[in-house]
């Protein structure tokens, strides 16, 4: 199985421009979520859904979009890119459950923003 | 904010050695897990310990959780070279969504 697959794995991106991050699971989980990695802060979270058609925002939501149209998929929009928009971006899946389950993370974006 | 801190951040230690990673948070959880991650890598789950539970097992991995200090401990016993990694913990909140919130995280180094 791929598990959590996030496409692309590097981007460069000038200040302004938009782009879409792409993000995957193949284990039916009703979870996602998108998370940002920055040097010395661990990951914070910037959006997640529960299921299709439903998401919500985290943390640091600002400058970022997301929609749930299916399972499968959930993908991170940058509206207009920011230097501040620097960052590794991990998407995570989970199975839904009162009592927590483990996340299952994709292997990064890195993103620059110039 | 985010919702843990974890001490130490940075921890060096020779192989065949016990590291300890050490957690706190700030509101009420149902879970707390621990992940690791590799140098350019995505996180890898370890443990997921819940709110009534106190400590658990897996491997050479023994976690603790004392809700009333808000602190989890991650012990990892007769480490190995492999084991350099960072690691983190997570809290999770009741009926959440599977949001999770990190801490800084630890780096851990182990020489052969």
């Amino acid at each position: 199985n791929a598990g959590v697959t996030q496409t692309p794995k590097f981007q460069v991106l000038k200040t302004g421009q938009s782009m879409t991050l792409q993000c995957a699971q193949d284990m039916n989980h009703e979870y996602m979520s998108w998370y940002r990695q920055d040097p010395g802060m661990g990951l914070r979270l910037i959006h997640y859904s529960v299921g299709a058609g439903i998401t919500d925002q985290g943390e640091v939501p600002n400058g970022y979009n997301v929609s749930r149209s299916t399972t499968e998929d959930f993908p991170l929009r940058l509206l207009s890119a920011a230097p501040s928009q620097t960052s590794v971006y991990f998407c995570a899946s989970s199975y839904s459950g009162a009592r927590g389950t483990e996340a299952f993370f994709g292997q990064g974006t890195r993103l620059t923003v110039v | 904010s985010q919702q843990g801190e974890e001490d130490p951040q940075a921890l060096s230690i020779q192989e065949g050695e016990n590291a300890t990673m050490n957690c706190s948070y700030k509101t009420s959880i149902n879970n707390l897990q621990w992940y690791r991650q590799n140098s350019g890598r995505g996180l890898v789950h370890l443990i997921l310990i819940r709110s009534n539970e106190r400590e658990k097992h897996s491997g050479r991995l023994r976690v603790t959780l004392d809700t009333s200090k808000k602190s989890s401990s991650l012990l990892i016993t007769a480490s190995r070279a492999a084991d350099t990694a960072s690691y983190f913990c997570a809290t999770g909140g009741y009926n959440q969504g599977g949001k999770l919130i990190f801490g800084q995280g630890t780096e851990l180094s182990v020489k052969p």
